[in-house]
């Protein structure tokens, strides 16, 4: 596709419900990063893969937290348990062979658990 | 709609005046930095970057400048306009270690018609 696609756009789950979010990066594209924005701060790393291979997870804030991506393709990230503090907008981005530029973020999934 | 930056520093400008937005960074192996546009409901949109071996990057309208002695980074944006209002971000990234971004704390830009 043209950029990078993220569903659902908003989430409202209630405390200890487990989440799935998806993301379609742009096609071609080996490097996928997944990132935390809360409300009124910049987004925050979470994790990266380069096709299929999950090359850095130091992000993740928890063992609740959990991301695939399985075909080198489409990703999902999951979250277990969901608690209050899990609110916020996940952001993917990927990037095409060669690192660093065309670097392109999706417009995030808005997660809030009541 | 859903705000990106209730609680962000705001620079408050005219249309037509120039606008400066400051960055400090952290990392002083940091070797690629970029600024970004984020519009409320929307992902970060790329503006300009530069790398570490320049001090100065001049794109349509808007010029990065780098400082890496005491770690600082500026957005120059000519001519202000309103469809420019939104909430810029820096971020650093250290190339070939991952790729991962590290973002600042962001500035709110308000343009006044």
């Amino acid at each position: 596709g043209a950029g990078v696609s993220q569903s659902p756009r908003y989430k409202v789950a209630k405390r200890g419900q487990d989440v799935a979010l998806r993301c379609d990066p742009i096609s071609g594209h080996v490097s996928l990063f997944w990132y935390q924005q809360a409300l009124g701060q910049g987004p925050e790393f979470l994790t990266y893969f380069q096709n299929e291979a999950q090359l850095d997870k130091s992000g993740l804030p928890s063992d609740r937290f959990f991301a695939e991506r399985p075909e080198g393709s489409v990703s999902t990230l999951k979250i277990q348990r969901t608690q209050q503090e899990d609110s916020a907008v996940y952001l993917c981005a990927s990037s095409p062979p060669g690192g660093i530029y065309g670097y392109t973020f999706g417009s995030g999934t808005r997660l809030t658990v009541v | 709609g859903e705000s990106v930056g209730l609680h962000l520093p705001t620079l408050s400008v005219q249309e037509g005046d120039n606008s400066i937005i400051n960055c400090a960074y952290s990392n002083s192996a940091s070797d690629y930095f970029i600024w970004y546009k984020q519009e409320s409901g929307k992902g970060p949109q790329f503006i300009i970057d530069i790398r570490s071996n320049m001090d100065k990057r001049q794109g349509q309208r808007v010029t990065v400048l780098l400082n890496k002695t005491v770690k600082h980074l500026s957005l120059q944006i000519a001519a202000t306009q309103p469809g420019d209002s939104a909430v810029y971000f820096c971020a650093e990234m250290v190339r070939n270690a991952g790729n991962m971004l590290t973002f600042g704390g962001g500035t709110r830009l308000m343009v006044k018609p």
